[in-house]
């Protein structure tokens, strides 16, 4: 079965330090893979997205996430942290391009302190 | 990409009570998703809905509690029927989106409902 997780439910970091939110999935098939962003009191926001195209990917942010095949992971970092980067980051995975599901991690609320 | 627009933003309810939930987005879409996130919980698909057919329901929602209506391509609701505490939840709806680019694929939110059941 496909399934995301997410290690560490929370990560805390200080402003300027780098960030690094770890996602792994377990897919029998090639997966697509997405980034999110929750700021408090929010819907989700699109970060990035794993299409196969390039291993590494640019988001917006400043973020970017790198697919790794051999380790089934795909971990979003960003160089340093801004204060307004604190927010709940989840991790997802589909499994085709169209018309399907996305199955989320159960994110990981990064806080960022001076 | 599409834009949601999304009501209410927020709701408190009586328990017994029921709430429809109303999603439009500003572009026509063949399917459109509701999830549910419970409080410090990650999202949980409840339905998918696909316009002219009945929506397919996950494991664990049921239509009698969750009702869903999709009468065109840019419209759907979801109805919190009966509604308890351990409904509280927030609910989004979200749409298969293309991101720009031919053949690229993505997944828009809407800015969710926040349902509180008292």
């Amino acid at each position: 079965a496909q399934s995301v997780t997410q290690l560490g439910s929370h990560v805390s970091v200080s402003e300027g330090a780098l960030v690094l939110l770890r996602c792994n999935y377990s897919s029998s098939v090639p997966p697509y893979l997405f980034w999110y962003v929750q700021y408090p009191n929010q819907g989700l926001q699109l970060l990035l997205k794993y299409t196969s195209a390039a291993t590494l990917v640019k988001g917006i942010n400043g973020f970017e996430a790198e697919f790794k095949k051999s380790e089934t992971s795909f971990h979003l970092t960003k160089p340093s942290a801004h204060m307004s980067d604190a927010a709940e980051y989840f991790c997802a995975v589909s499994f085709s391009g169209g018309y399907n599901k996305l199955i989320f991690g159960a994110g990981t609320r990064l806080a960022v302190h001076p | 990409s599409a834009v949601i627009s999304q009501k209410p933003s927020r709701d408190i309810c009586q328990r017994g009570t029921s709430l429809t939930i109303q999603c439009q987005v500003d572009s026509q879409v063949t399917m459109m998703f509701w999830y549910r996130q419970q409080p410090g919980q990650s999202l949980t698909l409840i339905a998918t809905a696909n316009q002219g057919s009945e929506a397919t329901y996950e494991s664990g929602f049921v239509i009698d509690k969750f009702p869903i209506s999709r009468p065109n391509l840019t419209f759907s609701t979801l109805t919190v029927s009966n509604m308890s505490p351990e409904d509280s939840s927030i609910y989004l709806c979200s749409v298969e989106d293309h991101l720009g680019q031919k053949g690229i694929y993505g997944y828009t939110f809407g800015s969710g409902t926040r349902l509180t059941v008292v």
